[in-house]
């Protein structure tokens, strides 16, 4: 079955970076599109990030764009979230989440998240 | 553009309960429509997708809908349980942009 463990999530301080990465199983990583999906506490759902199954490309949330960074190692099916300059307003539990075959943009699987914690 | 969503709606176990998910800036109807179920302490999950489609494992009480005249989707559950109790978003996108709503608490008394 279609399994996303999240790790690498901790306390960090103000302006220093922190690499996430999401274990996939079950299904074969570079065939779908995938999310980083953030949540901050007592707060909805931002979206974070995306990179596409075709050459992997990839869109970013405005709040983010230009620090952070999503990829994917196929060999290892683990995508992963590199996030640089990092500030208290990025404090959330981050989601990795598939999107559907065809229909990118839309999310059917989610992992269990990660807490990052950025505070000085 | 923006999705818009109730803060809270409330029912009884065994009634139909709809939320509602508005977008304002472009036609509800030029991308597919999606909704989360996020129950206290837990991840989302994926109750519909593509409108009005379930995931295997997503009981048929759920169901969605558009309504393009008021430019918004629908989720209904009907037979609620408690176990519904939760917070429910909507998601949809444009072309480099995926969007939330703010999320509605359904409580289930």
């Amino acid at each position: 079955q279609v399994q996303l463990v999240e790790s690498g999530g901790g306390v960090v301080q103000p302006g220093r970076s922190l690499r996430l990465s999401c274990v996939a199983s079950g299904f074969t990583l570079r065939s779908y599109a995938m999310h980083w999906v953030r949540q901050a506490p007592g707060k909805g759902l931002e979206w974070v990030a995306i990179i596409w199954e075709d050459g992997g490309s990839q869109d970013y949330a405005d709040s983010v764009k230009g620090r952070f960074i999503i990829s994917r190692d196929k060999s290892k099916s683990t995508l992963y979230l590199q996030m640089n300059s990092l500030r208290a307003e990025d404090t959330a539990v981050y989601y990795c989440a598939r999107g559907v075959v065809g229909a990118g943009q839309t999310i059917d699987y989610w992992g269990q998240g990660t807490l990052v914690t950025v505070s000085s | 553009f923006l999705l818009t969503q109730p803060h809270s709606v409330s029912e009884s176990p065994g009634k139909t309960v709809t939320i509602s998910c508005t977008r304002s800036g472009g036609s509800i109807a030029t991308a597919y429509v999606q909704w989360y179920q996020q129950r206290p302490g837990s991840a989302p999950t994926t109750v519909i997708y593509e409108h009005y489609r379930r995931p295997s494992g997503v009981p048929d009480r759920f169901s969605g809908s558009l309504d393009t005249s008021s430019n918004s989707a629908s989720l209904f559950i009907s037979g609620l349980r408690t176990e519904d109790e939760a917070d429910y978003y909507c998601q949809s996108y444009d072309t480099t942009t995926v969007i939330f709503g703010g999320g509605t608490k359904l409580t289930v008394l």
